[in-house]
């Protein structure tokens, strides 16, 4: 069982939609990490939280926005995507004392844009 | 900088024969070293990870990887694969800066019965 939760599993969403992805973990991990995965490709980093403050931006379109309301949660709201922005997207946690870069990943949310 | 070769896209190998997947990286500093599996519609497993002491490390399921700094390498072996392996594996360095870690492209373990 993971422990980084991902929900929801899949979400569909019209190109006018706003929607949200959350993700929790209770692992005590003081960085967490959205990535963006398109079908066999390697994951791509969008944005780092770390003690809850946005340390990293992969320049990504501000049409993702990205929330971290506490230590143990991560939100990614949705506004306006394209269908190109249809992906897995995977939270994942870490450490950030003594960081190696090992990563816990969620199990994903599968985003479709119609 | 740092970056991550991993030259086969694909590697089709029978049910109890040996495979290896082969990973390369390039860095200016040490290195951390991870492999990670990921299942059909799964998010990615930590399989093993090379920090430092011992150049070769251990899977559960018997994956082993061995840290080779001459020849900056860390491809992953198992000597009887099962058709439960089937999956993308992806390795992944880290030269110090634990916010980004770079993923090679993925090799896809295809196990035929």
């Amino acid at each position: 069982d993971t422990e980084v939760t991902q929900t929801p599993k899949h979400l569909v969403m019209g190109m006018t939609n706003k929607k949200s992805l959350k993700c929790e973990q209770h692992m005590g991990h003081r960085a967490m990490y959205w990535y963006k995965q398109k079908a066999k490709k390697p994951p791509e980093l969008m944005f780092v939280y770390s003690y809850e403050k946005l340390s990293i931006n992969e320049s990504v379109p501000s049409r993702f926005s990205p929330e971290c309301p506490n230590s143990s949660l991560l939100n990614l709201h949705l506004h306006a995507l394209q269908p190109e922005d249809s992906a897995l997207y995977l939270c994942a946690s870490s450490q950030v004392d003594y960081n190696t870069g090992e990563l816990f990943f969620g199990e994903g949310s599968r985003l479709t844009v119609l | 900088a740092q970056s991550v070769t991993q030259l086969d896209s694909q590697v089709p190998v029978f049910e109890e024969a040996p495979v290896e997947l082969r990973c390369n990286y390039s860095s200016s500093v040490s290195v951390y070293l991870f492999w990670y599996v990921q299942y059909p519609n799964q998010g990615l497993q930590l399989l093993l990870k090379y920090l430092s002491g011992s150049t070769l490390v251990e899977s559960i399921n018997g994956f082993e990887a061995e840290f080779n700094k001459s020849q900056t390498s860390f491809h992953l072996r198992k000597p009887s694969v099962h058709i439960s392996d089937t999956a993308e594996y992806f390795c992944a360095v880290n030269s110090g800066g634990y916010q980004k870690v770079t993923f090679g492209t993925g090799t896809k373990l295809q196990v035929i019965p």
